[in-house]
């Protein structure tokens, strides 16, 4: 069974501060993505990454950054936390190529910033 | 731009009543078509969708793909409480020749079965 963990399930920060979403993948996927889920909005793409060290922006790159250090590990970073950041983070990975679609994903974050 | 939108946003039915889903897209370097169920926690897959009229089914599920009005409905028979969940629609984009699994989601569909 693939197994996406994230670090924190709830979060809660002040404006301003900086703020780390891990996200850990087991199955050995290139592939490694980041979303946020805002009501009405659905999903939308921060980043993803296809490789160690290797990271593209998705729909709405900015406030954000990644870091991937590792295969099996990716991590968002809001480096200056503002509320409009508060929402629902879930983090995905999946085999690249004819399988890159199949994303599996974690429980998500629910990061609120006051 | 690309574009996902979904319809209904949201949907209440009772158990046994029969539910369409409809997903249009606008997007360039399109690739796949793509549904999830998210109920709690994370959206977990159900149907991958490339050729148009071609229905995929998974028991009470079925979906198919119409490349030429570019959109895509998701059909539930017997509808379950169990059923109940957001769904979501997704395009998978191509960049570059190449594939990375980029998808574009819609805003899903709030589905509630009342017993």
């Amino acid at each position: 069974d693939v197994k996406v963990t994230q670090s924190s399930r709830y979060l809660v920060k002040r404006t301003g501060e900086k703020v780390f979403l891990e996200c850990v993948q087991d199955m050995d996927h290139e592939n490694m993505f980041w979303y946020r889920q805002d009501p009405g909005l659905g999903l939308r793409l921060i980043y993803f990454s296809y490789d160690v060290k290797m990271k593209e922006k998705g729909d709405i790159p900015e406030g954000y950054s990644v870091s991937r250090e590792k295969k099996e590990r990716f991590s968002l970073i809001l480096e200056s936390a503002s509320t409009n950041q508060t929402s629902m983070y879930l983090c995905a990975s999946s085999f690249p190529g004819p399988r890159a679609h199949e994303q599996y994903f974690g429980p998500g974050t629910r990061l609120t910033v006051t | 731009e690309d574009k996902v939108v979904q319809s209904p946003l949201s949907l209440v039915v009772h158990e046994g009543d029969t539910v369409t889903l409809n997903c249009s897209y606008e997007v360039t370097n399109f690739r796949s078509l793509l549904w999830y169920k998210q109920e709690k926690k994370a959206p977990t897959f159900l149907f991958m969708l490339t050729s148009s009229g071609i229905e995929k089914k998974s028991g009470r599920l079925s979906s198919i793909l119409d490349k030429k009005e570019l959109f895509s409905i998701l059909n539930i028979t017997a509808t379950q409480t169990g059923d109940s969940a957001v769904y979501l629609c997704a395009v998978e984009i191509i960049a570059g020749g190449t594939s990375y699994g980029k998808l574009t989601f819609g805003q899903g569909t709030i589905l509630t079965v009342h017993p």
